[in-house]
């Protein structure tokens, strides 16, 4: 069975503190996505990646960054934590092609929740 | 840019009854759209999708239908369960650019015995 896997549920930090948030995809995608979940705003997407070293800014950067060193692999990292960062962040992942392919079906992890204090 | 609006929730039925959850969306040429479910603590799983007008995506009972006349994506079941207690997400993409999707607020569902 085809694969997104978040390596930490659930995440406890301090305001100032540096969070990493791992992502591994085993379906070999060239697409991989970050989004954060609030409650009434659904998802927005915060970086994206096409390719190994490629990445691209989505709708809400701001405190962001991320990397993308093997294909497989996505981490999102915030820099210094704010404890409006709380939130659940989402992994997910797409191979390259059309519509008819199913290029744009996303495959997504089960979440990564964090609570800054 | 692309948006996505859904009704808000939570929408609350008893087991068997009819659902409707509304999806209207705002779009550039000729986006794909989807429904997205997530159960309670997991992530979420693709349901159905549609990728050209008067398209019908179907999935475990439930249907939309691609309007662009309307730029609707409406989901409807004819019989809930409570296990089809979920939190719905109507979403596009473009085939074209970036491969991200646009999601809306979600919505919802609880279904009583």
């Amino acid at each position: 069975d085809v694969k997104v896997t978040q390596s930490s549920r659930y995440l406890v930090k301090r305001t100032g503190e540096k969070v990493f948030l791992e992502c591994v995809q085993d379906m070999d995608h060239e697409n991989m996505f970050w989004y954060r979940q609030d409650p009434g705003l659904g998802l927005r997407l915060i970086y994206f990646s096409y390719d190994v070293k490629m990445k691209e800014k989505g709708d809400i950067p701001e405190g962001y960054s991320v990397s993308r060193e093997k294909k497989e692999r996505f981490s999102l990292i915030l820099e210094s934590a704010s404890t409006n960062q709380t939130s659940m962040y989402l992994c997910a992942s797409t191979q390259t092609g059309t519509a008819l392919s199913g290029a744009n079906v996303l495959t997504f992890g089960a979440g990564s929740r964090l609570t800054v204090l | 840019g692309d948006s996505v609006t859904q009704m808000e929730g939570p929408v609350t039925l008893s087991e068997e009854a009819f659902l409707t959850i509304n999806c209207t969306y705002t779009a550039t040429g000729y986006p794909s759209l989807f429904w997205y479910v997530q159960y309670p603590g997991e992530g979420l799983q693709l349901l159905l999708k549609a990728t050209k007008a008067d398209d019908k995506g179907s999935n475990k009972g439930f249907e939309a239908t691609y309007r662009k006349e309307t730029t609707s994506f409406h989901l409807e079941k004819g019989s809930v369960q409570v296990s089809d207690s979920a939190v719905y997400f109507c979403a596009l993409t473009q085939d074209t650019g970036r491969r991200a999707l646009t999601f809306g607020s979600g919505t919802r569902l609880q279904v009583q015995p």
